[in-house]
């Protein structure tokens, strides 16, 4: 099916762990971003990508690590999961001039 | 990008208009301003944009004031589905950089719509 998949729906894992959460889009959208959402913060962005290879920090990018090896691919890896990066993750994607769509989040919990 | 002000909260009885604001008075000549709103746990969804115009589609109807300074959100009949937070975004649209197209969002506003 056509859109944007984000996997895992939801994930709980320890502190310390590295975790990756997935990101896919079938629209071969240039543009790709990954948001979390916090209770009083809203929608952060992390990092995000104009193309394949190319990637840029966003707003919170510390302890995050992402990847475009592929237009339709965009991982975001915890390389080491710490309390304060639970929260809901959103990935998006946008073709040059048009709006984005986003994914239906991730819940990470990390305990 | 320029920064936008909303009010934090509205109300709406269902079946009547909403009309949500938005204050963007630093928006430069190049920029955009979106739309989208959120429901509970939902990711964002895409609602309108424009830069000079009024827009309409099958969702809403944007109102963007002859200096760009303001624009208004129009939900013509609201129901109870369009209880969400709302987020007014102004977004350059460069020729090219890394910076292209990201979007920043604030805290939006919560409409709250009523039977």
């Amino acid at each position: 099916d056509a859109g944007i998949t984000q996997s895992p729906r939801y994930k709980i894992t320890e502190t310390g762990r590295q975790v990756t959460l997935m990101c896919h889009q079938t629209w071969s959208h240039s543009y790709m971003f990954w948001y979390r959402q916090d209770l009083g913060h809203g929608l952060r962005l992390i990092y995000y990508s104009a193309a394949a290879d190319i990637t840029d920090k966003g707003e919170v990018p510390d302890g995050y690590v992402v990847s475009r090896s592929k237009t339709e691919n965009f991982p975001l890896t915890l390389e080491s999961a710490t309390r304060s990066q639970t929260s809901v993750y959103f990935c998006a994607s946008r073709r040059q001039g048009a709006e984005a769509f986003f994914g239906q989040g991730t819940r990470l919990t990390v305990v | 990008d320029a920064k936008t002000t909303q009010p934090p909260s509205m109300d709406c009885a269902e079946g009547r208009a909403a009309n949500l604001p938005c204050n963007h008075s630093t928006i430069s000549g190049n920029e955009y301003v979106y739309w989208y709103r959120q429901i509970h746990s939902q990711g964002p969804q895409y609602i309108i944009h424009g830069l000079k115009n009024n827009e309409t589609n099958e969702m809403a109807s944007l109102i963007i004031t002859e200096d760009r300074k303001s624009s208004t959100l129009i939900l013509p009949h609201a129901t109870l589905r369009d209880t969400a937070v709302y987020y007014c975004i102004v977004r350059v649209e460069n020729a090219g950089g890394t910076s292209y197209g990201k979007l920043t969002f604030g805290q939006g506003t919560i409409l709250t719509v009523h039977p």
